[in-house]
């Protein structure tokens, strides 16, 4: 079946510093991701996402990177600050669904 | 404007027992889904309703049912909950337009001893 996974866990950094969380996923018929985050007690609520037909993608402080040749993007936070403070899944959709991945827990440290 | 609302938040069954998750949403949305979490792993479709009168099965339905009462008001149902079925079970809805982005409510935590 279709997968989702994310390279780590658990991701710690200092306050301040850019955050870099990656995603695998398996379906090559995936066209739209999404990444999401997750505060303790709370539903996911949306940050950014990404159509197939583009490689990179910027928001507020974040960025996401596509890499369709090896089925990977990646979530870039930039001056990564305490609020940031949450769990992130990505998000690849199969027809009108998506495929969750497991979550990186992202901690900053003061 | 609410977004997405789920009751109860919290709740603890006994095998056996059966209950039923409420959910609503006030955005007009079109789609609405109901997901578990468990811990180390993403969400997991359960059910979802592409629209009103319609429901269709996710990844583990199994041991639920879902009722898309109105446009509004998306339920999931346990009739015999089971210890495998303690999780925490999120609501989420749609529009069906041009972002595939879900709203997703606060969560119900359920226990099944």
């Amino acid at each position: 079946g279709e997968s989702v996974g994310l390279h780590l866990p658990t991701l710690s950094v200092q306050e301040g510093d850019n955050s870099i969380i990656n995603c695998a996923y398996s379906n090559s018929a995936s066209d739209y991701f999404i990444w999401y985050k997750q505060e303790s007690g709370k539903g996911p609520q949306f940050i950014i996402d990404i159509r197939s037909n583009m490689d990179k993608r910027q928001g507020q402080r974040v960025t996401v990177l596509l890499n369709k040749t090896v089925k990977h993007l990646s979530l870039q936070i930039a001056a990564t600050q305490p609020g940031d403070s949450a769990v992130y899944f990505c998000a690849a959709n199969y027809g009108q669904n998506f495929v969750f991945g497991p979550g990186t827990r992202l901690s900053v440290l003061p | 404007n609410a977004g997405v609302t789920q009751t109860p938040k919290f709740q603890v069954l006994k095998t056996g027992q059966s209950m039923t998750l409420q959910c609503a949403q006030d955005m007009n949305h079109n789609s609405m889904y109901w997901y578990r979490q468990d811990p180390g792993m993403g969400l997991r479709l359960i059910y979802y309703s592409a629209s009103e009168g319609t429901t269709d099965k996710g990844e583990v339905p199994n041991g639920y049912n879902v009722s898309r009462l109105n446009k509004r008001e998306f339920s999931l149902r346990l009739e015999s909950a089971a210890p495998s079925q303690t999780s925490v079970y999120f609501c989420a809805s749609r529009s069906t337009g041009g972002s595939y982005e879900q709203y997703f409510g606060p969560g119900t935590r359920l226990t099944v001893t």
